[in-house]
């Protein structure tokens, strides 16, 4: 049981490149999340999924979109990056059902991203 | 939106003394309510949930954390600090499929 697996784990991007995070889970879990984390400001959510086929927005999506065409997998894909996205990027799964809401959420170990 | 207010981004104590780290939401419905700690370079571990039920929930390494609907807060406290409890520390609201995260408290533990 890999639990929740991000990569890459570092990456160097220029202004206007693009490019995916992946992150995966075997826990079957329904919700899956993207955070971004940077220093004072804790963890804003970027996009979410309750379920595969289903995404919407988080605090800060501009700049982000995502999909999730299987309940194991949710990619991050960057358009065209910018330094303002220089980051560390978390993604998270957790139980979920309709009316019953959720549970504790579980953590991949984060990707640094940094956009020259 | 939510928000969630974690008072003092650094906190400093004596190994052996009380820790309390304060956190307080803004919801006119109570949230599932999370404390979560961060080691460096790592990702977010639980330390505790409240969802429903009994206040004060007890989590992992001898934290605790009392939910006051009143006050609307949700501190975080530990008798009794060890060095090993130096890490950052997010508190984090679930409400309406959202998660929304505090800003983070630095806990440093002085020998």
């Amino acid at each position: 049981n890999a639990g929740v697996t991000q990569t890459p784990k570092f990456q160097v991007l220029k202004t206007g490149q693009s490019m995916t995070l992946q992150c995966a889970q075997d826990m079957n879990h329904e919700y899956m999340s993207w955070y971004r984390q940077d220093p004072g400001m804790g963890l804003r959510l970027i996009h979410y999924s309750v379920g595969a086929g289903i995404t919407d927005q988080g605090e800060v999506p501009n700049g982000y979109n995502v999909s999730r065409s299987t309940t194991e997998d949710f990619p991050l894909r960057l358009l065209s990056a910018a330094p303002s996205q220089t980051s560390v990027y978390f993604c998270a799964s957790t139980k979920y059902r309709v009316g019953q809401g959720t549970s504790e959420q579980y953590f991949g170990p984060g990707t640094r991203l940094t956009v020259t | 939106a939510q928000s969630v207010t974690q008072l003092g981004s650094h906190v400093s104590v004596s190994e052996g003394a009380l820790v309390l780290l304060r956190c307080n939401y803004s919801s006119s419905v109570p949230p599932y309510l999370f404390w979560y700690v961060q080691y460096p370079n790592q990702g977010l571990q639980l330390l505790l949930k409240y969802t429903t039920g009994a206040t004060l929930v007890k989590g992992i390494n001898g934290f605790e954390a009392e939910f006051k609907k009143s006050e609307t807060s949700f501190h975080l406290t530990k008798p009794s600090a060890h060095m090993s409890d130096a890490a950052e520390y997010f508190c984090a609201v679930y409400n309406f499929n959202k998660f929304y995260f505090g800003s983070g408290t630095k806990l440093n533990v002085k020998p």
